[in-house]
């Protein structure tokens, strides 16, 4: 079954600091990857997905992630944060063979000034 | 376009009563995926539609939720009688085609039962 880990429940970084959200899943085959924004009092934003190509997938906002099979890994990272970047993030999976999607529990993130 | 809308934004009721939320997703679109998001469970699949037939229906918690799609612009999710522990945000989401396409959310309906 698929399943998708965010390990890190909150993270608290300082504006202009560099920033990776750590994702692993777990599936059997090639899966499609996601990551979604939230905002306080909003819905989920997509961010950027991957599902077959160049390892490194470039989002909005200045974000990127890479999809590392050997590590069943798509980290999303940004080289320097702002602080409207502070949300909550979502990974996601989904198969091939279904229209569902698995999130995994969220970061929260928080930025200092 | 005006993206996923969904109605009412908030919902106050009390214990027993009917709750109806309503979504409209993207025009268009063939899945809606209707999920729930508390702090103790994140973010929960209730049920999704394919052109408007119920696919997977495993999420919805009981049987006084309910959902319906009567046409490819609307749906309801029903909750019938209400209790504390449905107080929640429900998100209505859709994609433009089956397989894990990206998925474009509503605001949600923040819903409390008193």
């Amino acid at each position: 079954a698929q399943s998708v880990t965010q390990p890190d429940i909150h993270i608290t970084v300082s504006e202009g600091a560099s920033l990776e959200l750590r994702c692993n899943y777990s599936y059997g085959a090639t899966p499609y990857l996601f990551w979604y924004v939230q905002s306080p009092g909003q819905g989920l934003q997509l961010l950027l997905k991957y599902f077959s190509g160049d390892t490194l997938v470039q989002g909005i906002k200045g974000f990127e992630a890479e999809f590392k099979r050997s590590q069943s890994s798509f980290n999303l990272r940004k080289p320097s944060v702002h602080w409207s970047d502070a949300a909550e993030y979502f990974c996601a999976v989904g198969a091939r063979n279904t229209d569902k999607l698995i999130f995994g529990t969220g970061t929260r993130l928080q930025v200092f000034p | 376009d005006a993206g996923v809308i969904q109605s009412p934004r908030h919902e106050v009721t009390e214990m027993g009563q009917e709750v109806t939320l309503r979504c409209k997703p993207i025009s268009g679109h063939n899945s809606l995926f209707w999920y729930r998001q508390t702090m103790m469970r994140g973010l929960e699949l209730l049920i999704y539609f394919n052109n408007n037939v119920p696919i997977d229906d495993s999420g919805m918690p009981e049987d006084r939720f309910s959902a319906k799609m009567p046409n490819a612009s609307f749906s309801t999710l029903k909750i019938q009688p209400s209790e504390p522990r449905d107080s929640a945000v429900y998100f209505c989401a859709s994609s433009f085609r089956g397989g894990p396409e990206t998925q474009y959310f509503g605001p949600g309906t923040r819903l409390l039962v008193l």
